[in-house]
């Protein structure tokens, strides 16, 4: 119940295209689903979050779509950019605990 | 940058040996988060202190522990190493007790030879 799970592992898309990455859960005590970041080398930065309560949230590029009925949401990336490529993880936040559950990751490539 | 700091970048060491890893959190955050990242296990949550105090434990092996100090760097011991502990180890600070964003700092590679 405390899992996240995370598809697909990798991804690749030609540059100007659209980046699609979907998490699902299970628990519905979790408050707040982040998306985070990272490059090789890095740790995770986070990019984009969302609370259960909204369908969805855009900054700039990126865009999360929360089906709460569902329990899953998804990352999009428009007009996806060879800067892009780096592995996402998505997360949900226990309101009980505080910890975050990660999703498994995806490794992004974007062809120039 | 995130604001948050870990030392050392890397650290090599033998099997059976104890380490010390050591975060800064971002200044004005009172809670670090301990995370251990594995190619098969991905993301996994240690353990969190939160002002000092321990405040929530997931994953955290016996031989490992972690302690927050009145300044509020915090410290993860590793002891009895085996190969398997072999990982990248990152904090994250928060400003709450029950934070939801969380901000990472550039981790510890550890390698257990």
């Amino acid at each position: 119940q405390q899992q996240v799970k995370q598809s697909p592992q990798s991804l690749i898309v030609q540059k100007g295209g659209i980046s699609i990455i979907n998490c699902a859960y299970e628990n519905t005590a979790f408050d707040y689903f982040p998306w985070y970041q990272q490059f090789p080398g890095k740790g995770p930065a986070l990019l984009i979050a969302i609370r259960p309560d909204v369908s969805e949230k855009k900054e700039g590029r990126f865009t999360i779509s929360f089906n709460k009925s569902a329990k899953q949401f998804s990352l999009h990336i428009m007009d996806s950019q060879p800067g892009d490529s780096a592995t996402y993880f998505c997360a949900a936040h226990s309101g009980n605990t505080g910890k975050l559950i990660f999703g498994q990751g995806t490794t992004l490539q974007v062809k120039p | 940058d995130s604001g948050v700091t870990q030392t050392p970048k890397h650290l090599i060491t033998a099997t059976g040996q104890r380490v010390t890893l050591r975060c800064s959190p971002r200044s004005g955050d009172l809670s670090v988060y301990w995370y251990q990242q594995s190619l098969d296990q991905g993301l996994q949550f240690l353990i969190q202190y939160y002002n000092g105090e321990e405040r929530a434990k997931g994953n955290i092996l016996e031989r490992f522990s972690a302690q927050q100090f009145p300044d509020l760097h915090s410290e993860l011991n590793l002891s009895s190493l085996e190969l398997g502990d072999s990982a990248l180890y990152f904090c994250a600070s928060g400003r709450g007790s029950l934070q939801e964003t969380q901000y990472f700092g550039p981790g510890t590679r550890l390698l257990v030879l």
